[in-house]
């Protein structure tokens, strides 16, 4: 099965930039999703189709995927951006949908 | 205001069953595929299975095959999750989605608040 890592945790200052990266083998070749969940909350959608923000996700929040590595990119991160994110694709091979691991992101 | 709201969780003993149920308001839920995620706490997120607009389609993670069964009422704006033979590692925050579906790809938006399923004796 397709599987897609992400580090663990991250840590960034205010003010400074986020990269949050999730490897799978191929990846450029598939399309990711990425969702941000915050403590006791559900996800939320904050980029789609590699680098696509739904309404209401603030422009510091971009997308990438090429290679082996897609990557979500906060600018300029709050404190209010502390959460867990997770990567997501399909997985046309099996009719399965798959998450990364999940990364923490803690604002110093 | 696009709203899901999930229910039917508790505390039921290995080898049970439990239904959740989703209802959603706020868009025409016969035209979207629909999906459930489930979470252990404090752990990643795993996808659950999907369902067809009309539910002519389903689909599963190994884990669940046989056991579990989506299903949908159009008219009732409702999809459900039938899940017997429950195992410990079942236990988990159940969530529901609306999943978006387009060219070779698709993504979950928006997500319910999720329901809490204790497999336990």
């Amino acid at each position: 099965s397709y599987v897609l890592t992400q580090p663990p945790s991250v840590s960034v200052a205010p003010g400074e930039t986020a990269r949050i990266t999730c490897g799978g083998n191929n990846i450029g070749s598939k399309r990711v999703h990425w969702y941000q969940q915050k403590p006791g909350q559900a996800p939320v959608l904050v980029i789609y189709y590699d680098s696509d923000r739904p309404s209401g996700i603030p422009e510091r929040f971009s997308g990438s995927n090429s290679g082996n590595t897609a990557a979500l990119t906060i600018s300029r991160v709050e404190a209010g951006d502390e959460a867990d994110y997770y990567c997501q694709v399909w997985d046309n091979s099996n009719d399965f949908e798959v998450f990364g691991t999940g990364t923490k992101v803690t604002v110093l | 205001e696009v709203q899901l709201v999930e229910s039917g969780g508790g505390l039921v003993q290995p080898g049970g069953s439990l239904r959740l149920s989703c209802v959603v308001s706020g868009f025409t839920f016969s035209n979207y595929w629909m999906t459930w995620v489930r979470q252990v706490p404090g752990r990643g997120l795993e996808w659950v299975a999907n369902i067809k607009r009309d539910g002519s389609e389903e689909y599963y993670v190994d884990s669940v095959k046989g056991r579990f069964t989506i299903s949908r009422d159009n008219a009732k704006n409702s999809l459900y999750l039938q899940m017997d033979s429950l195992r410990d590692e079942d236990t988990a925050l159940y969530y529901c989605a609306r999943r978006r579906v387009a060219a070779a790809t698709n993504w979950f938006d928006p997500w319910g608040q999720g329901t809490l399923v204790t497999v336990s004796s």
